[in-house]
């Protein structure tokens, strides 16, 4: 089936060490979105590439990072993970279209992120 | 801006009973409205949407009515399963370019044999 893979499903790393978080899709959607979702709370939208624009959330902080090498792949960067970032990770896809909004984002089952 | 806002959690109900998570919204469109399903160590589910008023989205039994004249789109259910226990979260996306889904809390809805 087609679908949004993220790896690993749980990531350890130790506080300032980089992480890479990965996700593809086989779904060929143009729109991939990156969300941070701490326990007990809505996920919080930490960017999106339409195609291979990137859009920042403003209240993204510096230390997140992404690429998007092509329409099937996004990766998420940590650079130097502090404690309060330990949370699920969550990646999703949407296609594009004239009215883009009405279509709906697939998640894949996220990555959980722990700080050591 | 948009917000997104859902009754209250949790809530606990037995197997076989009617379900309602109340949901209301703020746009300053003419957004679509969404339910998503989040299972327990997984990823969200598109549960059901809707487009326009007065659709009525359904899925695995559960129906959502979008109402443009209360700003709701409350979640049902008539007779829920254990295998319902999961976080529920309504959503909109304004229409265009570079939209983006604005979530409510989430509700925690566990249901017992």
């Amino acid at each position: 089936d087609a679908m949004v893979i993220q790896n690993p499903r749980y990531q350890v790393t130790q506080f300032g060490k980089p992480v890479t978080l990965s996700c593809s899709q086989t779904l060929n959607h143009n729109v991939m979105y990156w969300y941070q979702q701490k326990s007990s709370q809505a996920p919080k939208l930490l960017f999106h590439y339409y195609d291979k624009d990137f859009n920042n959330e403003a209240d993204t902080p510096d230390n997140f990072q992404s690429r998007r090498p092509n329409t099937s792949f996004c990766f998420l960067d940590i650079r130097s993970p502090g404690l309060g970032d330990a949370a699920m990770y969550l990646c999703a896809t949407s296609r594009d279209g004239q009215f883009q909004g009405n279509q709906p984002q697939h998640f894949g089952d996220g990555t959980r992120l722990s700080i050591l | 801006g948009d917000s997104v806002t859902q009754m209250e959690g949790p809530v606990t109900l037995s197997e076989e009973a009617f379900l309602t998570i109340n949901c209301t919204y703020t746009a300053t469109g003419y957004p679509s409205l969404f339910w998503y399903v989040q299972y327990p160590g997984e990823g969200l589910q598109l549960l059901l949407k809707a487009t326009k008023a007065d659709d009525k989205g359904s899925n695995k039994g559960f129906e959502a009515t979008y109402r443009k004249e209360t700003t709701s789109f409350h979640l049902e259910k008539g007779s829920v399963q254990v295998s319902d226990s999961a976080v529920y979260f309504c959503a909109l996306s304004e229409n265009g370019a570079n939209s983006k889904l604005t979530f409510g809390k989430g509700i925690t809805l566990s249901v017992r044999p």
